[in-house]
């Protein structure tokens, strides 16, 4: 079976501090795909990145960065110098070559205040 | 280009009544998900559309729940008749791939439906 688990339910921070959101996922297939979507206030569920399971480089993208590390089946989110606007709720999700539906951690809220 | 978009975006209806949610895709995007987020729990997947045909609807929580795709376009996911547990925000996403799994999947803004 599949799980993906966020165990911080909510996060604050005061701005221009980094905070690392955790995620943890359960497979037992050697091909999948790891994701992270952003919810703001505005309720869309915003793409951020997707990670094949053969590709364990990390990726950085201007403040964004993540860390997937198979060894501990986890792929964690660091936002450097948070800003207000991060403010959100982020998702961690996962799916297999063999199972086109995503499977979704409960979420982290990230609250980031000036 | 336009995003996936949602109709309504908030519903408000009383319990024994119909409700029909609206979800059209990005253009040329031949797979079309549906996702349910009920209150603080995770989202959790509905069904799967390819093109018009139902690839995978082990998500539908029971026969109240009726989706459909016609033309392979736009899709409809009619509640009859509503109950309090289906209060909650309904997603639709849609990805352009032939194997979905493979693919990102984008999200819409959501429904968010109210049974009381």
């Amino acid at each position: 079976a599949q799980k993906v688990t966020q165990a911080q339910t909510e996060i604050s921070v005061v701005e221009k501090e980094d905070v690392t959101l955790d995620c943890v996922y359960e497979t037992r297939d050697t091909t999948y795909y790891l994701f992270w979507y952003k919810q703001p206030p505005s309720g869309e569920l915003v793409f951020l990145i997707r990670r094949n399971s053969f590709d364990e480089q990390n990726e950085i993208s201007g403040r964004y960065s993540w860390n997937f590390q198979k060894s501990t089946s986890s792929f964690n989110f660091t936002i450097t110098a948070s800003q207000v606007v991060d403010s959100a709720v982020y998702f961690c999700a996962l799916n297999t070559y063999n199972t086109d539906k995503l499977i979704f951690g409960t979420g982290t809220r990230l609250q980031v205040f000036p | 280009e336009a995003g996936v978009t949602q109709f309504p975006s908030h519903s408000v209806i009383e319990k024994g009544q119909t409700v029909t949610l609206r979800c059209d895709p990005i253009s040329g995007h031949d797979n079309l998900y549906w996702y349910r987020r009920v209150m603080g729990k995770e989202i959790k997947f509905l069904l799967h559309f390819v093109k018009e045909s139902k690839q995978d609807e082990s998500g539908m929580p029971n026969n109240r729940f009726l989706a459909e795709r016609t033309g392979g376009t736009y899709s409809t996911l009619k509640v009859q008749p509503a109950e309090l547990e289906d209060s909650g925000v309904y997603f639709c996403a849609s990805s352009q791939e032939e194997r979905g799994g493979a693919d990102t999947q984008y999200f819409g803004p959501g429904t968010r439906l109210t049974v009381l």
